[in-house]
């Protein structure tokens, strides 16, 4: 059971928008920046977003973040086959369960 | 540009000490503050923070980790270690070794090793 919920599977048709959501509380989320990555099949995480809505050098900017209390959602634009992947946010965590928590992941399905 | 490789035994055996190595190249591991990190992933399953070792020295674990876990640095070698004791099948996953800048709060995991398949069998 993951300390940041998120859904477990989206999908859209290529060209259209997503968003993934990404929920926690006031001891995650709700006092600290969020983090998207993305992992293509078979390979290893990649940062997406950091500081909530800022992008990495050569993430193009179809990939957005926002955050709002103790939520965050990234948003992707102009969808692409190649953007299927699974898509995980995190942060850091002030209770006693994690320093650093991930959310269970999100399958993105461009269909 | 600074890269990770993980290294070591990909098959342990129940109750043994799963070790795993991350080299650092293109960079020095002493150098700057980050967050020197493992991470880990079970097949078809979400990704799971096992801790950290700061540039200093100073480690952080994941409490449901903590009395088995530990992290370390060798910086003539410039790499950190993973220590993971009294290991079970639940164990089993893909690890990967991670960096997180400490400069500004909203820093991120920005660079991946590309992950060591550990499997823990007899």
């Amino acid at each position: 059971q993951s300390v940041l919920t998120q859904p477990p599977s989206v999908s859209a048709a290529p060209g259209q928008k997503v968003t993934i959501s990404c929920s926690g509380s006031s001891s995650n989320i709700g006092n600290n920046y969020v983090s998207w990555y993305q992992q293509l099949p078979g390979t290893a995480p990649k940062l997406l977003i950091y500081e909530n809505n800022k992008r990495p050098s050569g993430i193009p900017d179809r990939f957005s973040g926002s955050k709002s209390g103790t939520s965050a959602t990234l948003g992707i634009t102009g969808l692409q086959t190649g953007d299927e992947a699974d898509y995980y946010c995190g942060t850091w965590d002030s209770s006693l369960s994690a320093d650093w928590v991930f959310g269970g992941g999100t399958k993105l399905t461009v269909l | 540009q600074v890269q990770l490789q993980e290294s070591g035994p990909g098959l342990v055996k129940p109750s043994q000490t799963l070790s795993l190595t991350c080299t650092v190249s293109g960079g020095s591991i002493s150098s700057g503050s980050y967050y020197w990190s493992w991470i880990r992933q079970p097949a078809g399953k979400g990704l799971e923070w096992i801790g950290r070792i700061y540039t200093s020295g100073s480690t952080n674990y994941n409490p449901s980790l903590k009395s088995r876990v530990t992290i370390s640095v060798d910086t003539s070698k410039n790499q950190f270690s993973l220590k993971l004791s009294s290991v079970t099948a639940a164990d089993t996953a893909v690890y990967y070794c991670a960096r997180l800048p400490a400069a500004r709060p909203g820093d991120a995991f920005d660079i991946w090793g590309q992950g060591t398949m550990v499997t823990v069998s007899s």
